[in-house]
């Protein structure tokens, strides 16, 4: 079964770091886009970042280019968000989803439990 | 990149119809035949119920239809059973390796 596992959630103050990990199993790691999406609370998902298969090319939404930065590890089949500059407005759940694929899957069918990013003073 | 326009909650009795609509533009839903849905329960992660527009992944009651016109998508479920009641959510590619979902919309089963 595919699994994803986010962990590095927590309380930061404003203009703090925070680096978000996403490990996967269950799938051949090497051929899946992953992505990051979140969800502030009582709000809707937004999608945030993805990386390519071989970590070549990364996207991100408007909101975070320049702070955040996706990366991936293939030995660790993990996928990794860096966040840097946290603005209270980056308070939500984080979730890592398997994305677009060698297969030519266009969508997210896979999707961890979330992790909790609270950024308050 | 703004998010996908849902209504905010949407409902209907047993056995009836119901249909969320998910509104972009040309250049994201308008554009591109890759319109997907999620459900999600209070405090779970999503789930994929409809890819490509209206394919349903492995799984899925086919009381779940998905379609689209011009730059708006839509998800109907018929039939509805009180176990429907959730949040759906919608997404689009919107090119350059990007996407984007809409606002949510939770479903009240009467």
């Amino acid at each position: 079964d595919v699994q994803l596992v986010e962990s590095g959630g927590g309380l930061v103050q404003p203009g703090g770091s925070l680096r978000l990990s996403c490990a996967a199993s269950g799938f051949t790691f090497s051929t899946y886009w992953m992505s990051w999406v979140r969800q502030a609370p009582g709000k809707g998902l937004e999608w945030v970042a993805n990386i390519k298969q071989d970590g070549t090319d990364q996207n991100y939404v408007d909101s975070v280019r320049g702070r955040f930065t996706i990366s991936r590890d293939g030995a660790r089949k993990s996928v990794y968000l860096q966040m840097k500059s946290l603005r209270v407005e980056d308070t939500a759940v984080y979730y890592c989803a398997r994305g677009l694929s060698d297969y030519g899957d266009i969508f997210h069918d896979s999707w961890g439990q979330g992790t909790l990013v609270t950024v308050s003073s | 990149q703004s998010a996908l326009n849902q209504p905010r909650s949407v409902s209907g009795s047993l056995g009836q119809s119901v249909t969320i609509s998910c509104t972009g533009t040309s250049r994201d839903v308008g554009a591109y035949n890759y319109v997907s849905w999620y459900r999600q329960d209070p405090g779970k992660a999503p789930k994929l119920i409809i890819f490509d527009v209206s394919k349903r992944p492995s799984g899925v009651p086919d009381r779940f239809s998905g379609s689209k016109s011009g730059n708006t998508a839509s998800l109907t479920i018929s039939g509805l059973q009180a176990e429907d009641e959730a949040d759906y959510h919608c997404s689009t590619y919107a090119g350059a390796y990007t996407f984007l979902f809409g606002s949510g919309t939770n479903l009240i089963v009467l």
